[in-house]
């Protein structure tokens, strides 16, 4: 089965700047998450999606953070305006039931900021 | 609260000798556990998870961990390196039924010497 894709793989862009990470889960999977996972750290879970709608997004910087999965099924996360400590990788995952710990991932997108 | 660490940034085996990771974990509750792997520019995958059931838990690739409540501890194990295990391991520890839950490691970095 294709697993969780993500795009771009990398992207360089400069601080105050914009910019945006698609990501498509693995088909029939209800569940969607986007991880943010700094240089030397462990992944922090941003924001979960069942569906089209948030289960939790406690640890998402709204002023600057938005996701949406309009229609269920794939995702855009952006970042606007970005800052210097937004560089990081971001990785999306999905999971067929919304209480499991997601076991696929995609292969994220570095993000670099100027 | 909880919290889990990872007690080695580094470890380096060499081929086919046996392979630790060693986590301790801090829990009020009786807390699920996982294990993940991630290579060099890819997503995380997910090893083996401890929900409460055997203490043994056996994963993916020749991986097993053994949760122990007395010693607060979830050590991955494995009696054979191969090449093919040089990654990065991250311990996870979550005391409800939801990612939103989960606290990452800050990861171990596992090099096999030829």
């Amino acid at each position: 089965e294709a697993g969780v894709a993500q795009s771009p793989r990398y992207k360089i862009i400069e601080k105050r700047q914009s910019v945006a990470f698609w990501c498509n889960p693995i088909s029939g999977h209800a569940t969607l998450y986007w991880y943010q996972q700094i240089l030397g750290q462990g992944p922090k879970l941003l924001i979960q999606f069942q569906n089209n709608g948030v289960v939790d997004d406690s640890q998402l910087p709204k002023d600057r953070f938005s996701a949406e999965r309009l229609k269920g099924v794939d995702s855009t996360l952006k970042i606007q305006p970005a800052k210097l400590e937004d560089s990081a990788v971001y990785l999306c995952a999905s999971s067929l039931e919304i209480s499991s710990q997601p076991q696929h991932f995609g292969d994220g997108t570095r993000l670099s900021i100027l | 609260a909880q919290s889990v660490t990872q007690l080695d940034s580094h470890v380096s085996v060499s081929e086919g000798t046996p392979v630790l990771l060693r986590c301790n974990y801090s829990s009020s509750y009786s807390p699920s556990l996982f294990w993940y792997v991630q290579h060099p520019n890819k997503g995380l995958q997910l090893l083996l998870k401890y929900t409460s059931a055997a203490t043994l838990v056996k994963g993916i690739n020749g991986f097993e961990a053994e949760f122990k409540k007395s010693e607060t501890s979830f050590h991955l194990t494995k009696p054979s390196a191969h090449m093919s295990d040089a990654a990065e391991y991250f311990c996870v520890v979550s005391e409800g039924s939801g990612p939103y839950t989960s606290i990452f490691g800050t990861g171990t970095r596992l090099k096999v010497l030829a």
